[in-house]
């Protein structure tokens, strides 16, 4: 399977700033996910990230909060803007394809003060 | 709405005895289900897809389309399969996005 690689591993924020995690593929994919897993709970899809065009992101989450870049088949990116203390949470990139069973990244745990 | 449920959100058993996770889906159409393991400080990782039929590190799953489960199981549970499970649908026709439940902490205990 794809190696992935995500950066930041870890981070610590203040509140009304940004942060841009960055998932690199050492393979192209066809289709890259952005997860969110907050504490204690499961994990949600925020957007799948589409190569050449617009996310599709998930009722509840939206391009303003959360915008994503997807530049190639091997890379893409999501911010997680102006945040704020219930942003605190692991965001997971994952890649699949058609037939293909999808394959997480090691997440970027955020926290923010 | 595809919907997944994992009754259970911890499961202790004694080492050898027997584990079944539980996972229910909602789904109107032909879904695929996967289990998905992560084990202490690693990353998810998929421990078995209900095509594949494969038994898994001892894990077997079945999907039972009648009463819309997809049950884990193992015959004796070992203490390396403490670790976190999650239940995970996939719908063909919408990108192969998942729906998780809500996870199932299996600890086993020696």
């Amino acid at each position: 399977s794809a190696v992935i690689s995500q950066k930041p591993s870890r981070d610590i924020c203040q509140r009304g700033t940004s942060l841009t995690i960055q998932c690199q593929v050492d393979s192209q994919v066809t289709m890259m996910f952005w997860y969110r897993q907050q504490p204690g709970q499961s994990l949600t899809l925020i957007a799948t990230a589409n190569q050449g065009s617009e996310a599709t992101y998930e009722s509840g989450f939206v391009i303003d909060k959360f915008p994503i870049s997807r530049p190639n088949l091997t890379f893409s990116t999501l911010t997680v803007s102006n945040m704020s203390p219930e942003d605190s949470s692991i965001y997971l990139c994952s890649v699949g394809g058609q037939d293909q069973p999808q394959h997480f990244g090691d997440g970027t745990r955020l926290s923010i003060l | 709405a595809q919907r997944v449920t994992q009754p259970e959100k911890l499961l202790s058993v004694f080492k050898g005895a027997p584990v079944e996770l539980k996972c229910n889906y909602s789904y109107s159409g032909s879904p695929e289900l996967f289990w998905y393991v992560q084990y202490s400080r690693q990353r998810l990782q998929l421990l078995l897809r209900h095509i594949s039929r494969e038994s898994i590190k001892g894990f077997t799953a079945d999907l039972n389309k009648g009463e819309t489960s997809f049950h884990l199981k193992k015959p004796f549970a070992q203490e390396e399969d403490s670790a976190m499970y999650y239940c995970a649908l996939s719908q063909h026709n919408a990108g192969n996005m998942l729906t998780f439940g809500g996870g199932t902490r299996l600890m086993v205990k020696p």
